[in-house]
């Protein structure tokens, strides 16, 4: 079974360090992977997503990911946090036998401290 | 943003009445899909639809149903509404989801609040 899992409720950084975020899945096939961010009072947007290829992902608002296969984690980092970067995200997995569900992490609360 | 409404944005309702939820998208996307966010959980899929009048059940269907009528509008319906219904729902849509692959773009969220 698909699942997905966000290991910390919250991250707390200062502005002008390098954050990151974790996650980790476990898929039967191979794995889709996504990063969303959820500011206050707002849907999901998506950042980014691992399909294939370089386990490097670049995305939205400088983010990246990197996935890692043997450790089945896919964490998100930024080499630079900003206030604004402040909010929750979520990773969330498909996998090539799942068809239309994704399932979705928890959610980490990101605070970026001034 | 994406061009998905939701409506309403917020409801109060009394236990036991039908409540009906509607999505609508400006983006002619072919897969809708309706999601609960709660505290812990992140979020759950409800239902889904892959084309007008194609729809399917996802991990947390009990109690609620879905219609698709048109290719821009997804209606959830709460046939009778539970305070375990609470929550903040979303929409969401994707262009293809045959394979997976496609991110999802989300509406703003209906919160609901059943006493």
């Amino acid at each position: 079974a698909q699942s997905v899992a966000q290991p910390e409720d919250q991250v707390n950084v200062a502005e002008g360090n390098p954050l990151t975020v974790k996650c980790t899945y476990s898929v039967s096939g191979n794995p889709y992977l996504f990063w969303y961010v959820q500011y206050p009072n707002r849907g999901l947007q998506f950042l980014l997503k691992y399909i294939t290829g370089d386990n490097l992902v670049k995305g939205s608002y400088g983010f990246e990911a990197e996935f890692n296969k043997s450790q089945t984690s896919f964490h998100l980092k930024k080499p630079s946090a900003l206030v604004s970067d402040s909010a929750l995200y979520f990773c969330a997995v498909r996998d090539e036998t799942g068809g239309f569900k994704t399932i979705f992490g928890a959610g980490t609360r990101l605070f970026v401290k001034a | 943003d994406a061009g998905i409404t939701q409506s309403p944005r917020h409801k109060v309702t009394e236990t036991g009445t039908p409540v009906t939820l509607r999505c609508h998208q400006t983006e002619n996307h072919r897969y809708m899909y309706w999601y609960r966010q709660d505290p812990g959980h992140g979020l759950r899929l409800i239902h889904y639809s892959y084309g007008v009048k194609d729809t399917d059940k996802g991990e947390v269907s009990d109690g609620y149903s879905v219609s698709r009528s048109k290719t821009e509008d997804f209606l959830l319906t709460l046939e009778s509404a539970t305070s375990s219904q609470t929550s903040v729902y979303f929409c969401a849509i994707s262009e293809s989801g045959s394979i997976g692959r496609e991110e999802q773009y989300f509406g703003p969220g209906t919160r609901l609040t059943v006493t």
